[in-house]
């Protein structure tokens, strides 16, 4: 079965701190997707990666950074956390091409305090 | 780019009633069409896909969506909703020549007794 797995499901951090959000998936998918889910915006998309190493910006790359060093692990930084990141994030996988069935995994929760 | 609108922000409906979930989209070319599913703390499901061909296309838990290129909509049904619907639901497009998929900003779905 398809698994998306996410480091955590709720975090709480400090204005300023710098916070890690993991996301690994088993598909040997090429993909993966970060996205930011708020009330009424939808899912807009932070950052993507279709291979090791390579990354895009998507809509709203602004204070956040990612790394793919391994092709199952996909991480968003975010390098100073403020109060207005406090928000939903999704992970996401597909396999290589355009328009795929986007994998999603469960979602972290972030307070930024 | 592509972009994709769903007008109603919370439907409420009763339990055995026939439900449409209304999603317009935007798109020069062909589009790929998607709904997913968000049950509450969990991440994205897919329900259904259209990429071409037959026009009315059945997904998972008894769901269908029709593609209406001329009024540019993907609307989603059910003839008889179920206590466990309730949830919320996207609508996205994609190109078949990129990766960028585009999430409407949801539908919540409320189901009364």
């Amino acid at each position: 079965d398809v698994k998306v797995t996410q480091s955590s499901r709720y975090l709480v951090k400090r204005t300023g701190e710098k916070v890690f959000l993991e996301c690994v998936q088993d598909m040997d998918h090429e993909n993966m997707f970060w996205y930011r889910q708020d009330p009424g915006l939808g899912l807009r998309l932070i950052y993507f990666s279709y291979d090791v190493k390579m990354k895009e910006k998507g809509d709203i790359p602004e204070g956040y950074s990612v790394s793919r060093e391994k092709k199952e692990r996909f991480s968003l930084i975010l390098e100073s956390a403020s109060t207005n990141q406090t928000s939903m994030y999704l992970c996401a996988s597909t396999t290589a091409g355009g328009a795929k069935t986007q994998y999603f995994g469960p979602g972290t929760r972030l307070l930024v305090l | 780019a592509q972009s994709v609108t769903q007008p109603d922000i919370h439907i409420t409906v009763s339990e055995g009633a026939s439900l449409e979930l209304r999603c317009n989209y935007s798109y020069g070319a062909t589009p790929y069409l998607f709904w997913y599913v968000q049950s509450p703390g969990q991440g994205l499901q897919l329900l259904l896909k259209y990429f071409s061909g037959d026009t009315l296309v059945q997904g998972i838990k008894g769901f269908e969506a029709e593609f209406k290129r001329s009024q540019s909509s993907f609307n989603l049904r059910k003839p008889s909703v179920h206590w466990s619907d309730a949830a919320e639901y996207f609508c996205a497009v994609g190109a078949a020549t990129n990766n960028d998929m585009r999430f409407g900003a949801g539908t919540r779905l409320t189901v009364k007794p």
